[in-house]
């Protein structure tokens, strides 16, 4: 009866450095959503994706992010060359196929800093 | 776009006494879906409540109900016989409920409600 697993829960990075960020969603889920929690602040949609398909990357920033959600294993927010301002916390949630009444499914996050 | 606005960035209470978080949205849409979550010092993400816009009764959950006045677009959050498991950051979130499967939320920017022992 797992939830939305992410992993790492901390991440430490050093400014250019790479980050990879994990979410496999639930059981049966096939949606996954990206957002993004800056310091004092609340979350922050980044990008939205169904197995193979990004189906939508508005706030996705225009450089250094990308996501995947390949067909096996888990989606990944990855963050290159990052810089201090890339520290916050990601989270990921994941919802089933169609239209669905449900809320979302949070996992526990990720709290990346960059040193 | 739509847009969720929390007013109160802090609130407290005394233990065992009534609170009200407030919020408002702005949409054009008819069909949405409105939450409230709770984000302890842990940064867990839980679903405290949640509202249909179709429907005209007030969501409740224990000591946890809403009022939602879909007219004025206001979303507000009551919390009941407080307990200080309830000190956590509240977000009221907003959902379409008319984008085909994409169901990303848009979140206000979070109350941090203090109870008073």
């Amino acid at each position: 009866n797992a939830g939305v697993m992410q992993n790492p829960r901390h991440l430490v990075r050093r400014r250019g450095q790479e980050a990879r960020l994990r979410c496999s969603p639930m059981k049966g889920h096939s949606h996954v959503y990206w957002y993004r929690q800056l310091p004092e602040e609340g979350l922050k949609f980044m990008v939205y994706l169904q197995k193979e398909n990004i189906i939508d990357e508005s706030g996705m920033p225009k450089e250094r992010f990308s996501a995947e959600f390949p067909k096996e294993g888990p989606s990944i927010l990855r963050i290159q060359q990052v810089v201090r301002g890339d520290s916050a916390a990601y989270f990921c949630a994941s919802s089933p196929p169609g239209r669905s009444n449900q809320p979302q499914h949070f996992g526990d996050g990720t709290r990346l800093s960059i040193l | 776009a739509q847009t969720v606005t929390q007013s109160q960035p802090e609130m407290s209470v005394q233990e065992a006494e009534t609170v009200t978080l407030s919020c408002t949205y702005d949409t054009s849409e008819s069909d949405y879906y409105l939450f409230w979550y709770k984000q302890p010092p842990s940064r867990q993400m839980i679903l405290v409540i949640r509202q249909e816009a179709y429907k005209q009764q007030n969501a409740t959950e224990n000591r946890f109900s809403v009022n939602f006045q879909k007219a004025a677009k206001s979303f507000s959050l009551k919390i009941s016989d407080s307990q200080l498991g309830d000190a956590a950051m509240y977000f009221c979130a907003y959902r379409s409920g008319s984008n085909f499967g994409n169901e990303k939320l848009t979140f206000g920017t979070g109350t941090r409600l203090t109870i008073i022992p």
